[in-house]
């Protein structure tokens, strides 16, 4: 079956630190990748996706992702965090067959001052 | 461009009874996907929907339905309500059917009491 899951629920990091938030899916075929990130109060927003092509990929606010095929894992990276950076974060994937996005069950991030 | 807006933001309902949710995509997007999100089990799939018919759907009773409007708005009813409904809904369009970028809502937030 189709699925997501993400390595921690919950990450407790100081500014300044780095993250790596793992992310694996378990998909036949051709897969597209996303993180989300739900900031407190906030809805749902893209933070970087990978369809094909370089599989670094850069998104908003410093964040990166890597796209190891052989490893079936898209791990979002940022170098160094800051306290904004707290909010809940979520790794998806969905095949281009038609089929809805899945969603990891999230990793909550605080980033304490 | 208006986002995805969603009513009513927050609602508490008793077991038993039934509710409707709203949704409104993007101007142009065509599909309406809506996800359920509890604490711990991160966002689960309801259905989706695009030209007004359902397309996919997730693993959720038959108490769970939804339907597309001409206008691509949408709307989903859970009937006999049951405390463990309790949750966010999320409602996402996008420009196309299948594992595209979503643009989430801010959810309505359901209380079962």
């Amino acid at each position: 079956a189709q699925s997501v899951s993400q390595h921690n629920h919950h990450v407790i990091l100081s500014e300044a630190a780095s993250l790596e938030l793992g992310c694996n899916y378990s998909y036949g075929g051709t897969v597209n990748l996303f993180w989300y990130v739900q900031y407190p109060g906030q809805h749902l927003q893209l933070l970087l996706k990978y369809f094909s092509g370089d599989p670094l990929v850069k998104g908003i606010k410093g964040f990166e992702a890597e796209f190891i095929k052989s490893k079936f894992s898209f791990n979002l990276r940022k170098p160094s965090v800051q306290w904004s950076d707290t909010a809940e974060y979520f790794c998806a994937a969905g095949s281009n067959s038609g089929y809805a996005l899945n969603f990891g069950k999230g990793t909550s991030l605080l980033v304490t001052p | 461009k208006a986002g995805v807006t969603q009513t009513p933001r927050y609602l508490i309902k008793t077991r038993g009874q039934q509710v409707t949710l709203s949704c409104s995509p993007i101007s142009g997007h065509r599909s309406v996907s809506w996800y359920q999100q509890t604490p711990g089990q991160g966002l689960q799939f309801l259905f989706e929907y695009f030209s007004e018919t359902q397309r996919n759907k997730g693993n959720f009773p038959g108490r769970f339905s939804g339907r597309q409007f001409s206008n691509s708005r949408s709307e989903m009813n859970v009937s006999t309500l049951e405390l463990g409904d309790s949750a966010l809904y999320l409602c996402a369009s996008s420009l196309s059917l299948g594992a595209g970028e979503l643009f989430f809502g801010e959810g309505s937030r359901l209380t079962v009491l």
